[in-house]
This record gives structure tokens, C-alpha cells and sequence, in this order.
């Protein structure tokens, strides 16, 4: 199946820092990417949509100045959460869609903001 | 709004027993996808359903959407220690919306050998 990857796979920050994960799709090209945030033992809620060449669509509750969502590429979004604070950490997990085709997940990256 | 339940919450059986999991909605989808997480790791997926009415299997996995299009069922047969994880049902609108997906709050299946 198509593969989407994203990096770092774990990242540590100090409160206050920013942070910058990257998705890749490796095989195909995505005009949408979409990132998720998860917390423990809870579901997937859905944070933004990821347009290639035009902004990010954000979910109702979503901070936009907080996560940066740069679609710059059709193989590339990066989600830069600034400012980091202790809430923040989660899992981070981002999908594309291979056309024809479903939805491909990256592994996830965690964040830990210390 | 739209509600989705999943159940069961989590599961315990053991190797080689039959598992079954299903999701329901209170409004009408086009797509019912189902997922599976392994610790530490992004969703895969398993079975994609398209009809309402279709019956897709999957090596051991068979899912089911359901005629009125509120629901889908997942069964396992003859589970072995490596279908431990958590499975996610997904089900998505009309008109692809984008090919946005609704997860449900998945169900955690542990597996004793």
C-alpha cells in the first residue's frame, strides 16, 4: 500500500520551545493531508486539513496560530506546534490519500513538552 | 449531532476464540473504513466498505456495512496474539467531504495465548 512517513518519530521540547514535524508521502503525490492529534487511550480527533499550495483548514477548537500547517509541496506538510506547553504533548499523527485509494496514516511522532 | 459509538470499549479472549466489534451512528454514511493501531503507531488499514449491504473479508477479518447505513460490524475468527491492538471504525460522509474521517473510540482487543 501506499506509504506515508513522517518525522521525528519522538521529540522532547522545553515549554515554550516550538516544534516542527514533518509527513511525507513516499509514493505517491497528495494534494490533502490531513493531521491528528491523540491523546492516551483516547481516539483520533481530527486537527486540520492540510491543502497543498493554498492555507490549512482547522477544526472548530483548533488554535491555527498555535499549529502551523505549511502544505508546500505535494509530497510535504509540516505541522509546527509554537509556543509548547506541557498540554500539548500528544501524539501526532498525520494521513494522505493515494488516488485511487483510502487514507494512508504516517507512525505517529509523539511529543513530550517538558 | 452527529453521534458514533463503538463497542465493545475493550475486549479479553483467548487465542483462537472469534471476536466481534461493532459501530453505530445516529446519521447516514457513505463509507465505513475499519482500522487497526498497534502501540506506538499510526492506524492501518484493514477493510474498506463501500455499499450499504456489502460483506468484505480480509484474510480472518470480515466486516459488514449495514443496510441503513448507520452502522458496520467487524469479526475476527480464530484470533492469534498478533491481533492485539486497538481497531477503529471510520466512517465518512457524502461527497467525500474532503475524505475526512470520523473515528470512533475504538475497542481494545487483548489476546491471551
Amino acid at each position: 500500500g501506499a506509504v506515508v512517513s513522517q518525522h521525528p518519530s519522538w521529540v522532547i521540547c522545553k515549554s515554550g520551545t516550538s516544534v516542527k514535524i514533518e509527513c511525507r508521502s513516499l509514493d505517491f503525490q497528495a494534494t490533502t493531508m490531513f493531521w491528528y492529534r491523540q491523546f492516551p487511550k483516547q481516539s483520533l480527533m481530527l486537527m486540520a486539513t492540510s491543502n497543498e499550495g493554498s492555507k490549512a483548514t482547522y477544526e472548530q477548537g483548533v488554535e491555527k496560530d498555535k499549529f502551523l500547517i505549511n502544505h508546500a509541496s505535494l509530497t510535504l506538510s509540516t505541522l509546527t506546534v509554537t509556543s509548547a506547553h506541557p498540554e500539548d504533548s500528544s501524539f501526532y499523527i498525520c494521513s494522505a490519500r493515494a488516488t485511487p485509494g483510502e487514507l494512508f496514516f504516517g507512525e505517529g511522532s509523539r511529543l513530550t513538552v517538558l | 449531532g452527529q453521534q458514533l459509538n463503538q463497542s465493545p470499549q475493550s475486549m479479553f479472549i483467548q487465542e483462537g476464540e472469534d471476536v466481534s466489534m461493532n459501530c453505530t451512528s445516529s446519521s447516514i454514511f457513505n463509507t465505513w473504513l475499519w482500522y487497526k493501531q498497534d502501540p506506538g503507531e499510526g492506524p492501518v488499514l484493514l477493510i474498506a466498505l463501500y455499499k450499504a449491504g456489502e460483506l468484505t473479508s480480509n484474510g480472518r477479518l470480515t466486516a459488514q456495512f449495514g443496510i441503513t447505513r448507520k452502522d458496520s460490524f467487524l469479526n475476527i475468527s480464530a484470533s492469534i496474539p498478533s491481533d492485539v491492538g486497538i481497531y477503529f471504525c471510520a466512517p465518512r460522509g457524502r461527497g467525500g467531504s474532503n475524505y475526512k474521517l470520523t473515528f470512533g473510540k475504538g475497542t481494545l482487543l487483548t489476546v491471551n495465548p
